[in-house]
């Protein structure tokens, strides 16, 4: 199956910084990703679809402007969270999706804004 | 529209007893369904997963799951808990494997007890 590889696994930054998460497809050309954000004791929810090549679509109620993706490669997407907050403190997660497997996760970044 | 409901946020067994950790889910349309296990800071790894065919699923670390349609379940269950299988399990449903979306339950913490 497919490996993701999420990176950092961890970062600390201050308020108002802005932080990039980065989440490659080693072994499977993905031309969707997808981010994900888990709240302590919630579940994931789905933030938005990493498309390559093209803009993301972001869920409702995700500020577009604040969560930045970029897909420039099959291999590659990042997430930009702008300007952190300590409310954005959480747990992301990427996936990649490949047909008759299901979904692969990356390993996660745990944010923590100071 | 789809959506999961995980009964029990946090279940408790001791070691070598039956584990089962309930899912039930919503789906206007023939679902797909997905356990995953995630172990403290790190990503979701895939336990087992239904799509069709054979209502009895069987995945890694002995896990297995059952769906049954007329319940609207797809409870996981291993017959002899072990120290490592304590983690954080989630349900997901989807509606077709082509969706781009996972709908996740809201997790259940398995503690088990020597």
């Amino acid at each position: 199956g497919a490996v993701v590889s999420q990176h950092p696994s961890r970062v600390i930054c201050k308020s108002g910084t802005s932080v990039k998460i980065e989440c490659r497809s080693l072994d499977f050309q993905a031309t969707t990703m997808f981010w994900y954000r888990q709240f302590p004791k919630q579940s994931l929810m789905l933030m938005a679809t990493s498309n390559e090549g093209s803009k993301a679509t972001y869920e409702q109620g995700v500020e577009k402007d604040k969560f930045l993706i970029n897909h420039a490669s099959l291999t590659l997407s990042t997430l930009t969270v702008t300007s952190a907050h300590p409310e954005d403190s959480s747990f992301y997660i990427c996936s990649v999706r490949m047909s008759g497997t299901g979904y692969t996760f990356g390993s996660g970044t745990r944010l923590t804004v100071v | 529209a789809q959506s999961v409901t995980q009964l029990g946020s946090h279940v408790s067994v001791s070691e070598g007893a039956l584990v089962l950790l309930r899912c039930n889910y919503s789906s206007s349309v023939p679902p797909y369904l997905f356990w995953y296990v995630q172990y403290p800071n790190q990503g979701l790894q895939l336990l087992l997963k239904y799509t069709t065919g054979a209502t009895l699923v069987k995945g890694i670390n002995g896990f297995e799951a059952e769906f049954k349609k007329s319940e609207t379940s797809f409870h996981l269950t291993k017959p002899s808990a072990h120290m490592s299988d304590a983690a954080e399990y989630f349900c997901a449903v989807s509606d077709i494997e082509g969706a781009n979306n996972l709908f996740f339950g809201t997790g259940t913490r398995l503690t088990v007890i020597p």
